[in-house]
């Protein structure tokens, strides 16, 4: 069984652009939440994502915006980049909203210059 | 307050020898569950074990065992006979309202940096 993919792995983006990341969830999860990963504040949930629909979101400004398709798999973009949204972006999947087993990807690596 | 408070940033211990790896937790909700995950330097989060509010026994996984104690608040992981694949970063997590339905995501701790030696 295939797991979590994550694409890209590695982004290198200017400030002001936008940016999109992508997450499969492992085959028959359907459930998909968002968490960043940085250096000074550690990892911080972003959103979560049930079919189709967001139930959960963390603390974090506008800019920060997901979705997920019919297929469980799941985009989240960050518009207008600051230096600030450097960081580890993981995606996990779990089999329903409820399932404590969250399984993580690689993670997409975003450096914004 | 932090949620997830683990006090030690970093840790070493020689291979072979038990590491008890400390968290205490901050929640008014009666459910919820704990989990401990592994980071390796590749970065990705691997799932160790879980523990939930009402569960009367402590979890165990292979070597890894986790230490409840719910009147104090602390949800320790315990790895016994450590090997030097065991180096990397763990963190330990909540996760509130857990059996209701509505469950928040993960509530991370800072982490701690182990390192196994030979």
């Amino acid at each position: 069984k295939a797991g979590v993919t994550q694409t890209p792995r590695y982004l290198i983006k200017t400030r002001g652009q936008q940016v999109t990341l992508s997450c499969s969830p492992i085959s028959g999860h359907r459930s998909v939440s968002w968490y960043q990963q940085t250096p000074g504040q550690g990892l911080q949930f972003l959103f979560e994502y049930f079919s189709e629909t967001q139930r959960n979101k963390g603390n974090f400004p506008g800019r920060f915006s997901g979705r997920q398709f019919s297929n469980s798999r799941s985009e989240m973009n960050v518009s207008t980049l600051e230096l600030g949204d450097s960081a580890l972006y993981l995606c996990a999947s779990s089999r329903d909203g409820d399932s404590y087993e969250q399984y993580f990807g690689p993670g997409t690596r975003l450096t914004v210059t | 307050a932090q949620k997830i408070t683990q006090t030690q940033p970093g840790m070493f211990v020689q291979e072979k020898e038990a590491v008890t790896l400390d968290c205490t937790y901050d929640t008014s909700d009666p459910s919820y569950g704990l989990f401990w995950y592994k980071q390796p330097s590749s970065g990705e989060m691997i799932f160790l074990i879980y523990q939930g509010s009402y569960d009367q026994q402590n979890a165990t996984e292979g070597r890894y065992s986790l230490n409840f104690q719910k009147a104090r608040k602390s949800a320790n992981l315990v790895i016994s006979a450590s090997q030097l694949g065991d180096s990397a970063m763990y963190f330990c997590a909540m996760r509130e309202d857990y059996s209701g339905g509505g469950a928040d995501g993960l509530t991370f701790g800072k982490g701690t940096h182990l390192i196994i030696q030979p």
